[in-house]
């Protein structure tokens, strides 16, 4: 099983809506990211995980929320968020911190709408 | 800040053609690139990667050339086919940084 899992796929949110993208992988990496990505832009990294702990933090605004329950789940939690929030949120997944020296895994991408 | 570009945002090609995407960078201390394949709808997939002390790898159908002294990546696909169309990124990994900095993408389209 080489698969990293997104749900939903698809989810359409007002702004002061709580929601939650999950993301699964049992491939037994302990290194899981979220990235942002805008139409027709490259995917901007967010955050990363490392066995469980978050290492890495773009300066995204608190309004974004992760969470590492374990090793195979990675949550974003999103309490409230602007219009411009709305892109493709993507996962990865690789077996330790540095992806030199392993493959990164993505997933298909949750496509979030902020009405 | 540190980015990694690419020259060409569009590139047309012949069916059977060889292509060749180029790739800027500008952080002379990043040691690992990757080049990812991204069709409509999905997630960036893997194609293959480099590490700084190399100036060639070369996979099924594909090969990645380095030059560290111009920062200038490539990669070229032999014999393209339609199911090579997508946008492809190039990305580098600061040395144990544990973060991919995605370039701007190129998107290739394939002439029957």
């Amino acid at each position: 099983d080489t698969e990293v899992t997104q749900t939903p796929k698809h989810l359409v949110m007002g702004m002061t809506n709580k929601k939650s993208l999950k993301c699964e992988q049992h491939m037994g990496h302990r290194a899981m990211y979220w990235y942002k990505q805008k139409a027709k832009k490259p995917p901007e990294l967010m955050f990363v995980y490392s066995y469980e702990k978050l290492s890495i933090n773009e300066s995204v605004p608190s309004r974004f929320s992760p969470e590492c329950p374990n090793s195979s789940l990675l949550n974003l939690h999103l309490p409230a968020l602007q219009p411009e929030d709305s892109a493709l949120y993507l996962c990865a997944s690789s077996q330790e911190g540095s992806v030199m020296n392993t493959e990164a895994f993505f997933g298909q991408g949750t496509r979030l709408t902020v009405v | 800040g540190e980015s990694v570009g690419l020259h060409l945002p569009t590139l047309s090609v012949q069916e059977g053609d060889n292509s060749i995407i180029n790739c800027a960078y500008s952080n002379s201390a990043s040691d690992y690139f990757i080049w990812y394949k991204q069709e409509s709808g999905k997630g960036p997939q893997f194609i293959i990667d480099i590490r700084s002390n190399m100036d060639k790898r070369q996979g099924q159908r594909v090969t990645v050339l380095l030059n560290k002294t111009v920062k200038h990546l490539s990669l070229q696909i032999a014999a393209t086919q339609p199911g090579d169309s997508a946008v492809y990124f190039c990305a580098e990994e600061y040395s144990s940084a544990s973060k991919i900095i995605f370039g701007s993408g190129t998107r290739l389209s394939i002439r029957p």
